[in-house]
């Protein structure tokens, strides 16, 4: 099946606990993102890696560390969860973004989050 | 600052009728628009862009620069068009994102 997955679907940790989130895509996309998705439903982009080069960190915490081994793999390190990543964290790719244009970009399903 | 605005969280229409999405738009250049959908239980989507001019599901959005919107039409709603929208704007490599509009379309 071709898409964008991310494991594990549901993830419920405690506070201060450390934990990773995988995201793998098998459309040959150069480009991956991380976007949260909050209480209320705002999708804001996280961080986005083009053929394993870190190109967007929108002012997220440190504790917050993405990896990209390979540019079909981007995932999301969380150390020390708070309360308030609680979330839902999308993980989507895209062919690689020319300058002056866009692409359509493919999201996984989405992973959810509860810091007890 | 870059910002996209939906001002309705929830709409709330009657099979047949007519749908308008409100989006409007902050951006000092040239805007790229997007109508993403979220159906029920599934992942997000694209529905539609600014640039290809076309009908996707019905769906019309036409981006009006003089009073910076993208607002999503549909003139005879379907009960299957009940879903979560988002209106983005492309900026230097990510997508900006609206807050959302949750559609429910009623039998």
């Amino acid at each position: 099946d071709t898409a964008v997955s991310q494991t594990p679907k549901y993830l419920v940790t405690q506070m201060g606990n450390d934990k990773s989130i995988k995201c793998e895509q098998n459309l040959g996309h150069d480009t991956m993102y991380w976007y949260k998705q909050d209480s209320k439903k705002f999708l804001k982009i996280m961080f986005s890696y083009n053929n394993k080069e870190l190109i967007i960190n929108e002012t997220v915490p440190n504790r917050f560390s993405p990896k990209s081994p390979d540019k079909a793999h981007l995932n999301l390190h969380i150390n020390s969860l708070e309360l308030g990543d609680s979330a839902v964290y999308f993980c989507a790719s895209s062919p690689r973004v020319l300058a002056g244009s866009y692409n359509e970009q493919f999201f996984g399903p989405g992973t959810r989050l509860t810091v007890l | 600052a870059q910002r996209v605005t939906q001002p309705e969280k929830l709409l709330s229409v009657f099979k047949g009728a007519p749908v308008e999405l409100k989006c409007n738009y902050s951006y000092s250049g040239s805007p790229e628009l997007f109508w993403y959908v979220q159906y029920s239980r599934q992942r997000l989507q694209l529905l539609l862009r600014h640039i290809s001019r076309e009908s996707i599901k019905g769906f019309t959005a036409d981006l009006n620069k003089g009073e910076t919107s993208f607002h999503l039409k549909k003139p005879f709603a379907q009960e299957e068009d009940s879903a979560m929208y988002y209106c983005a704007l492309g900026n230097t490599g990510k997508l900006i994102f609206g807050q959302g509009t949750t559609l429910q379309v009623k039998p």
